[in-house]
């Protein structure tokens, strides 16, 4: 058990640019989730896997925002035409049957 | 809908003291689970302690105790004996039944003094 990985673990992109993180969640665990952190603000939930399905999205997740965890093991989340709004903690957490999270070291994403 | 507040932004402790902090809740759901979980400057949220909504007796784990009031929708979260690694931000959230999503509250900033 190495725990929740993300990478990068910063990013920095000019506005307009599309960008991809990666969560490599607890091998047994079995549920996925993602989300947003501003600075200042607590971390708010931006959307949910049980396995390979995505199964909750907040509104919070735009069109630009895409997530996906094709084989129920890792995921990724791409954010398209970067905007300095999406200037953020992004954190991952894994959890077996929604009991114990578990959350990730974060992506740290800076839009120039 | 659910909703947590800390409303202390930040907090000043001498080491060797014990500390509280205040977390408040609200929700329709009678079976919820209460989360408090600490984030150093690394950024990783690390998880301190549970209580379930039917839980009898307060959950404590090690130097972290939680004081539950359930008519008053609280759930503070009480440190004893603080320590220099201590200091970080402290998030306390929750968790309807049957939800996936956890809801946080916006942080107390905690700074052990020596």
């Amino acid at each position: 058990d190495t725990g929740v990985s993300q990478n990068p673990r910063h990013k920095i992109t000019k506005r307009g640019q599309n960008v991809t993180f990666r969560c490599d969640p607890i091998s047994e665990h079995n549920r996925l989730y993602w989300y947003r952190q501003t600075l200042g603000q607590g971390p708010e939930f931006l959307t949910y896997f049980q396995n390979e399905a995505q199964l909750e999205k907040s509104r919070l997740l735009s069109d630009r925002f895409s997530a996906e965890r094709p084989k129920g093991s890792f995921s990724t989340l791409e954010i398209q035409r970067t905007e300095q709004g999406d200037s953020a903690m992004y954190l991952c957490a894994s959890s077996f049957g929604g009991i114990g999270y578990t959350f990730g070291s974060g992506t740290r994403l800076t839009v120039v | 809908a659910q909703k947590i507040t800390q409303t202390q932004p930040g907090m000043f402790v001498q080491e060797k003291e014990a500390v509280t902090l205040d977390c408040t809740y609200d929700t329709s759901d009678p079976s919820y689970g209460l989360f408090w979980y600490k984030q150093p400057s690394s950024g990783e949220m690390i998880f301190l302690i549970y209580q379930g909504s039917y839980d009898q007796q307060n959950a404590t784990e090690g130097r972290y105790s939680l004081n539950f009031q359930k008519a008053r929708k609280s759930a503070n979260l009480v440190i004893s004996a603080s320590q220099l690694g201590d200091s970080a931000m402290y998030f306390c959230a929750m968790r309807d039944q049957g939800a996936q999503k956890l809801v946080f509250g916006q942080g107390t900033r905690l700074t052990i003094n020596p």
